[in-house]
């Protein structure tokens, strides 16, 4: 089945330790989004990609990057992270972005930072 | 960013009774999108809403948007054990697909 896949789905992480998590797509969609979730809070969108194109909204801090190599895969990477970056990353993908379009979600990493 | 905002936030109710809940925004969008999450997992998409409808329905789901109150709601009839879950309603201002989620509405199925 075409899915979104989300590895690890638990991270633990030091203080300032930079971590990446990982994100690839089987359904060859063209855009890629990373979301982060605190704990009974909304997803609030991080950046996507449309192809090979980045797009950061404007509060994400500089810590968070990401890098997408190819279609399929997608990176969040945090370079320092703090006790409040500690959430559930969701990466969902779309095939577009124009129009309608809906985004398939997978099952999130949970960050765990001490 | 804007983002909706889900009313109630915690809802308990017995099997095979109904469930609504309630998402308000503040600026035009254009459309609503509503998203279900189980405990710890990630989203799944449910129903869509596009500006210029008033009314959708998809199984035991029915949605409504009012863009004059900038509010919409989701129904799920006759609700089962298994839609207990957190329900999130989220905007698209633009139609590019960038989402701005609401609070979310935790729904609790008693069986």
């Amino acid at each position: 089945d075409a899915m979104v896949i989300q590895n690890p789905r638990y991270q633990v992480t030091q203080f300032g330790k930079p971590v990446t998590l990982s994100c690839s797509q089987t359904l060859n969609h063209n855009v890629m989004y990373w979301y982060q979730q605190k704990s009974s809070q909304a997803p609030k969108l991080l950046f996507h990609y449309y192809d090979k194109d980045f797009n950061n909204e404007a509060d994400t801090p500089d810590n968070f990057q990401s890098r997408r190599p190819n279609t399929s895969f997608c990176f969040l990477d945090i370079r320092s992270p703090g006790l409040g970056d500690a959430a559930m990353y969701l990466c969902a993908t779309s095939m577009g972005l124009a129009g309608v379009n809906e985004q398939y979600f997978g099952p999130g990493t949970r960050l765990t930072v001490t | 960013s804007q983002q909706g905002e889900e009313d109630p936030q915690a809802l308990s109710i017995q099997e095979g009774e109904n469930a609504t809940m309630n998402c308000s925004y503040k600026t035009s969008i254009n459309n609503l999108q509503w998203y279900r999450q189980n405990s710890g997992r990630g989203l799944v998409h449910l129903i869509l809403i596009r500006s210029n409808e008033r009314e959708k329905h998809s199984g035991r789901l029915r949605v409504t948007l009012d863009t004059s109150k900038k509010s919409s709601s989701l129904l799920i009839t006759a609700s089962r054990a298994a839609d207990t879950a957190s329900y999130f309603c989220a905007t698209d201002l633009y139609g590019n697909n960038r989402l701005a989620f609401g609070k979310g509405n935790q729904v609790v199925v008693i069986p």
